[in-house]
């Protein structure tokens, strides 16, 4: 158990919705970031926040965003959704928002996009 | 913009024999260079990871790495490996500039298939 928790486990939804993922980090680790997991896309970073902003951005799509809130949890948003979009989404979480911290990883979002 | 390859998508292997999962990065600066492991269902777990110094890298489940930087080589080896050894392997890269934040760069994976 990595100490970050991901909800929903699954989440099933109809093109064109909107849904919004979860994320709580480790205790006391300050960054959070988001990555889709495809088979054809494979793992790629989405966004970073640190301490409630923004730090850095990967391939996140218009219609995909995020936060992170003074609690320190953070929530992916994604709307008009897509077939392209069923995916695995993970959070994972560090102390520091350099790229040397060790990031934790949740178990996981499995979107489909029916 | 930083690449990884990771050349094979399986390797099979029997029970106690040695293993060499490859990765390959191209970067056009420094980068820090991580191994992490899935096991099925799921998150990813940090292995091991070179920030500098000696360029062999112990980790966890007795798993070691060697940074070679005339190759842009990052392989991953075990000795002798355990069925429970059976996952997927990433690959990642992220630059050294970036002090104040953070991009992994993944390679595909290696799916290590170990069998009795």
């Amino acid at each position: 158990d990595s100490g970050v928790t991901q909800t929903p486990k699954h989440l099933i939804t109809a093109t064109g919705q909107r849904v919004t993922l979860r994320c709580s980090p480790r205790s006391g680790d300050l960054s959070v970031y988001w990555y889709q997991q495809s088979l054809d896309q494979g793992l790629q970073f989405l966004i970073q926040y640190y301490n409630g902003e923004e730090r850095a951005k990967g391939n996140i799509l218009e219609r995909f965003s995020a936060q992170q809130f003074p609690d320190l949890h953070s929530e992916l948003n994604l709307s008009s959704l897509e077939l392209g979009d069923s995916a695995l989404y993970f959070c994972a979480s560090s102390a520091g928002q350099s790229s040397y911290n060790e990031q934790f990883f949740g178990p996981g979002t499995r979107l489909t996009v029916l | 913009a930083q690449s990884v390859t990771q050349l094979d998508s399986q390797v099979p292997v029997f029970e106690e024999a040695p293993v060499e999962l490859r990765c390959n990065y191209s970067s056009s600066v420094s980068v820090y260079l991580f191994w992490y492991v899935q096991y099925p269902n799921q998150g990813l777990q940090l292995l091991l990871k070179y920030l500098s110094g000696s360029t062999l890298v112990k980790g966890i489940n007795g798993f070691e790495a060697e940074f070679n930087k005339s190759q842009t080589s990052f392989h991953l080896r075990k000795p002798s490996v355990h069925i429970s050894d059976t996952a997927e392997y990433f690959c990642a890269v992220s630059p050294t500039v970036n002090s104040g934040y953070s991009t992994l760069t993944f390679g595909k994976g290696t799916m290590l298939l170990v069998s009795p």
